[in-house]
């Protein structure tokens, strides 16, 4: 299996901060990483799919980069409305698989 | 506009059969993988697997043995059938589109999730 490590688990970030979270593949996954978006009691909301391409309507201030098997998801400029929990998630694989999450709290 | 909507019952008594079904709206059921993700109450997400609309299917193997999941493209349904569940298997169980892009696949539309407890 494909193990998908993020870091870190939860942060606390301001409005208006710069926010980085990193998700790394226990081996090599090419650009099939996918990042998602889960508030509370709601589906996970489909952000970046390989690696860095933003899915329709997500907002620009969101964006995504790989280097290696390390892949990072930058939210520039935090709003209110993205506090919440962050999944990575590789389709490189046929066992498709999840990181453990990222919660992104209020300071 | 693409809508997924899970069913079933809420509660199942361990060592019995877990049936759900997600009805599939707004969109074609043709050339997408119909899958189900589970979340543990205050866990992460785990993939259980998916079937192609051509029938071909792929399963996560911790839960290979137990898991069977149908389409039925008439009624653009599929269903996951989980057998001899325990109070592992206690989760938010969501049904979810996959779309392959540019040879990236990705879970672009999702159900709103049902929670299924197991218990006696």
């Amino acid at each position: 299996d494909i193990q998908m490590t993020q870091s870190p688990s939860s942060l606390s970030a301001s409005v208006g901060d710069r926010v980085t979270i990193t998700c790394r593949a226990s081996q090599s996954i090419s650009s099939y990483l996918n990042w998602y978006q889960q508030k509370p009691g709601k589906a996970p909301k489909l952000l970046i799919y390989g690696a860095s391409s933003l899915q329709s309507g997500v907002p620009s201030r969101f964006s995504g980069s790989r280097s290696g098997t390390d892949f990072t998801l930058t939210i520039t400029r935090l709003q209110p409305e993205d506090f919440a929990t962050y999944y990575c998630q590789q389709s490189y694989s046929t066992l498709w698989t999840f990181g453990q999450g990222t919660r992104v709290e209020i300071k | 506009q693409v809508q997924l909507q899970e069913s079933g019952p809420g509660l199942v008594k361990p060592s019995e059969t877990l049936s759900l079904t997600c009805s599939v709206s707004g969109g074609s059921i043709s050339g997408y993988f119909w899958s189900w993700i589970r979340q543990p109450p205050g866990k992460g997400l785990e993939w259980i697997g998916y079937i192609f609309t051509t029938g071909s299917t792929n399963y996560n193997p911790s839960l290979n043995s137990r898991v069977t999941i149908s389409l039925d493209t008439s009624r653009t349904q599929f269903s996951l059938k989980l057998r001899s569940v325990t109070a592992a298997d206690t989760a938010v169980y969501f049904c979810a589109r996959a779309t392959r892009r540019i040879n990236f696949d990705m879970f672009d539309y999702w159900g709103q999730g049902i929670l299924v407890t197991v218990s006696s």
